[in-house]
């Protein structure tokens, strides 16, 4: 079955870090590109950032309201992605998705869509 | 980079079609056929409805349909079920800034 399953939320102080992990299944992780996703309590999706696939060099992208704090990194012998988060704020605060990406012409730059969610962790940044 | 807007809510009776408007701007919707739709159910993760402006994925009900006409891309559910009732997302590829942008999701009510 192709899944994707993230793990590592938890509570931490504002300040801190955490890296979380999507842990990919059914399918060749290098072959796609993997998102990050987040929805705040109450609030709507927002794009966090991306590594592209393999074919594209596993290069990185990254929404600006996390870019300088946030990165995400791959180990493709492990089909795993990171996401690792520094100099936390309360306003990271949100539940964290992982998405696959989707090309319908295959072999694109950038994903059309994603088509893969994870379930889902929960990030609290709290004193 | 704002997000996409969309209608708070719409709401249905079984059988009867809904649509969802998703308004960007001439620097996503507008430029890209690259505007997705995502159904979310509380507590569950998205699931991709339409991709690239109309296409259905594999197992998606041919009830749902997509469009876009000008900024304004548009997401119907014909045949309103109550399965249907969840909160419905719009997303576009923004270009190389921006890269990706969400609309306000729609709650989507099957009185």
């Amino acid at each position: 079955e192709v899944q994707l399953v993230e793990s590592g939320g938890g509570l931490v102080q504002p300040g801190r870090s955490l890296r979380l992990s999507c842990t990919a299944s059914g399918f060749t992780f290098g072959d796609y590109a993997l998102s990050w996703f987040r929805q705040g309590p109450g609030k709507g999706l927002e794009w966090v950032g991306v590594i592209r696939s393999k074919r594209h060099a596993g290069t990185t992208e990254y929404a600006a309201s996390v870019k300088g704090r946030f990165t995400i990194s791959g180990d493709d012998s492990k089909g795993i992605a990171y996401l690792q988060m520094n100099s936390l704020q309360t306003e990271d605060t949100a539940v964290y998705y992982c998405g696959r990406g989707f090309c319908s012409g295959g072999g694109c730059h950038l994903p059309d869509a994603f088509d893969i969610w994870g379930p889902g962790t929960k990030v609290t940044v709290s004193s | 980079q704002s997000a996409l807007t969309q209608p708070r809510s719409v709401s249905g009776s079984p059988g009867q079609s809904v649509t969802i408007s998703c308004t960007g701007t001439s620097s996503d919707v507008g430029v890209y056929n690259y505007v997705s739709w995502y159904q979310q159910h509380p507590g569950k993760a998205p699931k991709l409805m339409i991709y690239d402006v109309s296409k259905r994925p594999s197992g998606v009900p041919d009830r749902f349909s997509g469009s876009k006409s000008g900024n304004t891309a548009s997401l119907t559910i014909s045949g309103l079920q109550a399965e249907d009732e969840a909160d419905y997302y719009c997303c576009s590829y923004a270009g190389t800034y921006t890269f990706y942008v969400f609309g306000t999701g729609t709650k989507v009510t099957v009185l």
